[in-house]
């Protein structure tokens, strides 16, 4: 597709369970974003990866939270020991060419941790 | 990046401008301005970026103060589907897009 997938749209755990979640950027996009919504509030800054540069994990809020990002393009995003506080809508977004602040956002990955 | 400070809520009456606006005092030269919008339930959505010019596309117009401390995101004629947060961020290229708590637009008819 012509735009950033994510999935799965929907994910259901139970506490102390590991997640992945996957996000597909769009093609040729060098820089890809992790975000993550929880109800109610704003985009909290997650992870960032920008071409073959180290990523800047600054927004990780803590160990638990691991991503990757394969061949420069496909990412995962790990939780582990999942906790109720992680609920949340995680929202991944790319963007490539001169203009590296245009975010294109894909649906998001509903995580529900019960 | 620079802090960008923006009032938590407004309101428009459909038809009219929306003039939205967004203070970055700090901002550095090579800092550009950046507005996005989330509808409710949706991701987050480019609209206009600026330097130091104003800028215009087909969804608002950035006007940027000489001295780029400030900023104002105009809608020209708000639509209901126009209520949305609006956020301003200023951001440096190649580094992470932090997004702060927005302005809340609600336009009503």
């Amino acid at each position: 597709g012509a735009g950033v997938s994510q999935s799965p749209s929907n994910k259901v755990t139970e506490k102390g369970k590991d997640v992945e979640l996957r996000c597909d950027p769009i093609s040729g996009h060098t820089a890809l974003y992790w975000y993550r919504q929880s109800l109610g509030q704003g985009l909290e800054f997650l992870i960032y990866f920008q071409g073959n540069s180290a990523p800047d994990k600054s927004g990780l809020p803590s160990d638990r939270f691991s991503a990757e990002r394969t061949g420069g393009s496909v990412s995962t995003l790990t939780i582990q020991r999942t906790q109720q506080e992680d609920s949340a809508v995680y929202l991944c977004a790319s963007t490539g060419g001169p203009n590296t602040g245009e975010l294109f956002f894909g649906e998001g990955s509903r995580l529900t941790v019960l | 990046d620079a802090k960008t400070t923006q009032p938590t809520s407004m309101d428009c009456a459909e038809g009219r401008a929306a003039n939205l606006p967004c203070n970055h005092s700090t901002i550095s030269g090579n800092e550009y301005v950046y507005w996005y919008r989330q509808i409710h339930s949706q991701g987050p959505q480019y609209i206009i970026h600026g330097l130091k010019n104003n800028e215009t596309n087909e969804m608002a117009s950035l006007i940027i103060t000489e001295d780029r401390k400030s900023s104002t995101l105009i809608l020209p004629h708000a639509t209901l589907r126009d209520t949305a947060v609006y956020y301003c961020i200023a951001n440096q290229a190649g580094t992470a897009l932090i997004f702060g708590k927005g302005t809340t637009l609600s336009v009503s008819s």
